[in-house]
């Protein structure tokens, strides 16, 4: 099957710098990529959608200079936090869809962010 | 818009026994509908999906889910519960070209010895 990786798996941060994560399709090319966001014991908020070689679109009420995404190749995307404050901590979920007609997306492991 | 409706947000079953959780959706034509499982600190796995066909589809780990259009609802069911099963559980609605996709609220399953 399709495999997503994300990297780091955690990582924990100072306020007021920005850290960047990893979204990388293993074995299949993904022509969009997607980022979600999730609270403790809540649901996969959707914060962007990114497509391969254009800007991501956001979701109403993210921020895009905060939440900045690159999508340079087939294989990975990139989100950064940009000033990271505590209110950014938060689980980090990116999916990947191999086609454009291909509804199915394939979720990486998550990445856990603290920010102290 | 499209939306999905968890109406369970915690259950409770016994080891062996049957379970069915519980999804609503509301979208315009035909969804695209899904499954999810996330165990603690980790990311979704696929359970199952409905594009199109038979109604009734099966997944892995013995999970099936039936689509009613109907009631607007695809539940998921398995006749026996496994302690292994307790995680939080998805239900998400897809758009059919955008590729996004709509979830749930989550139903926590906790597996009694």
């Amino acid at each position: 099957g399709a495999v997503v990786s994300q990297h780091p798996s955690w990582v924990i941060c100072k306020s007021g710098t920005s850290v960047k994560i990893e979204c990388r399709s293993l074995d299949f090319q993904a022509t969009t990529m997607f980022w979600y966001r999730q609270f403790p014991k809540q649901s996969l908020m959707l914060m962007a959608t990114s497509n391969e070689g254009s800007k991501a679109t956001y979701e109403q009420g993210v921020e895009k200079d905060k939440f900045l995404i690159n999508h340079a190749s087939l294989t990975l995307s990139t989100l950064t936090v940009t000033s990271a404050h505590p209110e950014d901590s938060s689980f980090y979920i990116c999916s990947a869809r191999a086609g454009q007609n291909y509804n199915e997306q394939f979720f990486g492991p998550g990445t856990r962010l603290t920010v102290l | 818009a499209q939306s999905v409706t968890q109406p369970d947000i915690h259950i409770t079953v016994s080891e062996g026994a049957s379970l069915e959780l519980r999804c609503n959706y509301s979208y315009g034509a035909t969804p695209y509908l899904f499954w999810y499982v996330q165990s603690p600190g980790q990311g979704l796995q696929l359970l199952l999906k409905y594009f199109s066909g038979d109604t009734l589809v099966q997944g892995i780990k013995g999970f099936e889910a039936e689509f009613k259009r109907s009631q607007s609802s695809f539940n998921l069911r398995k006749p026996s519960v496994h302690w292994s099963d307790a995680a939080e559980y998805f239900c998400a609605v897809g758009a059919t070209n955008a590729g996004k996709s709509t979830f749930g609220d989550g139903t926590t399953l906790t597996v009694k010895p």
